[in-house]
């Protein structure tokens, strides 16, 4: 039951590029969309979210994207720094303020100096 | 910057007993969580806590599973009798406001407590 899906497993990018972390999801009672970065032996940290009222919101170097008719987010980091080398989550929360967030496995980004 | 505090780090315990993970939420939030992630899987829902009730729970938590707030500062998750496929990294989170009001929904994490079971 893979209500959120994140299909890269791993990106890697260079430094000063572009990362763009992608989810898919199948549930539409989701109503908001958050990303959250994980470093090994942490927990997750919230990064950013978003509405689905919004198509869009930008955060300094991170902006998440919507597209709701293709049920479909992006997370892009502009510029890329080694620092952001984590596991990014992907996750959305059911219409009502459900408390409950649905993750998706993660993608591990590599930033490269 | 305040954080949730998830103690021990790490656990070992034997199949068939009792475990209890402890969080100590910041201190003035009101809304506990549970979550979990298996090695190689996604982070999952156990269960959300408010006024010393269980608000929402999912499937997995059955009635193996238990939560406690014993007084003001602790929130603990009860493991009765382990199986091995509880292992897993245990999260717990805080927020100081419901799902509804948070502006931008994202809660606290903990960094987690591994737990293996043999």
């Amino acid at each position: 039951d893979q209500q959120v899906k994140q299909n890269s497993p791993s990106l890697s990018v260079q430094e000063g590029r572009i990362s763009i972390l992608n989810c898919d999801y199948t549930n539409s009672m989701f109503d908001y969309f958050l990303w959250y970065k994980k470093y090994p032996a942490e927990g997750p940290t919230f990064l950013i979210s978003i509405s689905s009222i919004k198509d869009k919101n930008e955060d300094g170097r991170f902006t998440v994207f919507l597209n709701k008719s293709a049920k479909h987010l992006s997370l892009h980091i502009v510029p890329s720094q080694p620092g952001d080398s984590a596991v990014y989550f992907c996750a959305a929360s059911e219409q009502g303020g459900s408390e409950k967030l649905v993750f998706g496995k993660g993608t591990k980004l590599t930033v490269n100096p | 910057e305040p954080e949730v505090t998830q103690t021990p780090s790490h656990q070992v315990t034997q199949m068939g007993q009792e475990v209890i993970l402890r969080c100590v939420p910041i201190s003035n939030h009101l809304y506990f969580y549970w979550y979990r992630q298996i090695l190689g899987q996604k982070v999952e829902f156990l269960v959300s806590f408010y006024n010393n009730e269980i608000s929402e729970k999912s499937e997995i938590f059955d009635d193996q599973f238990s939560v406690e707030r014993p007084d003001g500062s602790n929130f603990t998750l009860k493991i009765r009798s382990t199986k091995l496929e509880d292992s897993a990294m245990y999260f717990c989170a805080s927020s100081d406001l419901p799902a509804t009001l948070r502006v931008n929904y994202g809660y606290t994490f903990g960094s987690g407590t591994r737990l293996t079971v043999v």
